[in-house]
């Protein structure tokens, strides 16, 4: 149980463009959804959390216009990044809280690269 | 207040002993201590979890020991083995909050 997809899995794109992925619980409803970015070798950096139905909080410092979150159910949530620059190149991973307090169950995570 | 400090940033062990990671925490309103297990490129996976009404939970290999007055939790692995190999972190959380993260522990377990 508590499985959370996100896809694509990687992707490449251009400068300037518009990227979207999109996390998945499959087999919970996820109340909340969390939105991170991971250098590598670093730890886990919060951009955002959304609620279903809500607008995503972001956390200080993170350009909520140039990453857009939606959470439109319970088992979808998508964050875009637009105008996407070399910069944003990363690796982007949700994940999904139901009603277990603090649990959090997190996506294979997404590698973006941007050319 | 809202950090966790997590150590060691690197650890070597051999197969079959024992591995051992430690976290420190501030926010004594945290309730929600976590473990993650992540290999490389893909998303971690929640190994183990203590609350802070228990001093010790095991599951498996891996144990989570609490130390509330301390503030410190630590995470064991018995009878480490080469696919033990990953990154683990600790992390910490009020309620249904955000959780905290450690700055990860990168684990190497030699055959």
């Amino acid at each position: 149980g508590a499985v959370v997809s996100q896809h694509p899995s990687w992707v490449i794109c251009k400068s300037g463009t518009s990227v979207k992925i999109e996390c998945r619980s499959l087999d919970f409803q996820a109340t909340t959804m969390f939105w991170y970015r991971q250098f590598p070798k670093q730890s886990l950096m919060l951009m955002a959390t959304s609620n279903e139905g809500s607008k995503a909080t972001y956390e200080q410092g993170v350009e909520k216009d140039k990453f857009l979150i939606n959470h439109a159910s319970l088992t979808l949530s998508t964050l875009t990044v637009t105008s996407a620059h070399p910069e944003d190149s990363s690796f982007y991973i949700c994940s999904a809280s139901g009603t277990g307090i603090g649990e959090q169950y997190f996506g294979p995570g997404t590698r973006l690269t941007v050319t | 207040q809202q950090q966790v400090k997590q150590s060691p940033q690197s650890l070597i062990v051999q197969k079959g002993g024992i591995s051992i990671i430690n976290c420190a925490y501030e926010n004594t309103a945290f309730d929600y201590f976590p473990w993650y297990q992540q290999f490389p490129g893909k998303g971690p996976a929640l190994l183990i979890a203590i609350r802070p009404d228990v001093s010790e939970k095991k599951e498996g290999r891996f144990t989570i020991s609490f130390n509330k007055s301390a503030k410190q939790f630590s995470l064991h692995i018995m009878d480490s083995q080469p696919g033990d190999s990953a990154t683990y972190f600790c992390a910490a959380s009020m309620g249904a909050q955000k959780l905290v993260f450690g700055q990860g522990t990168r684990l190497t377990i030699n055959p």
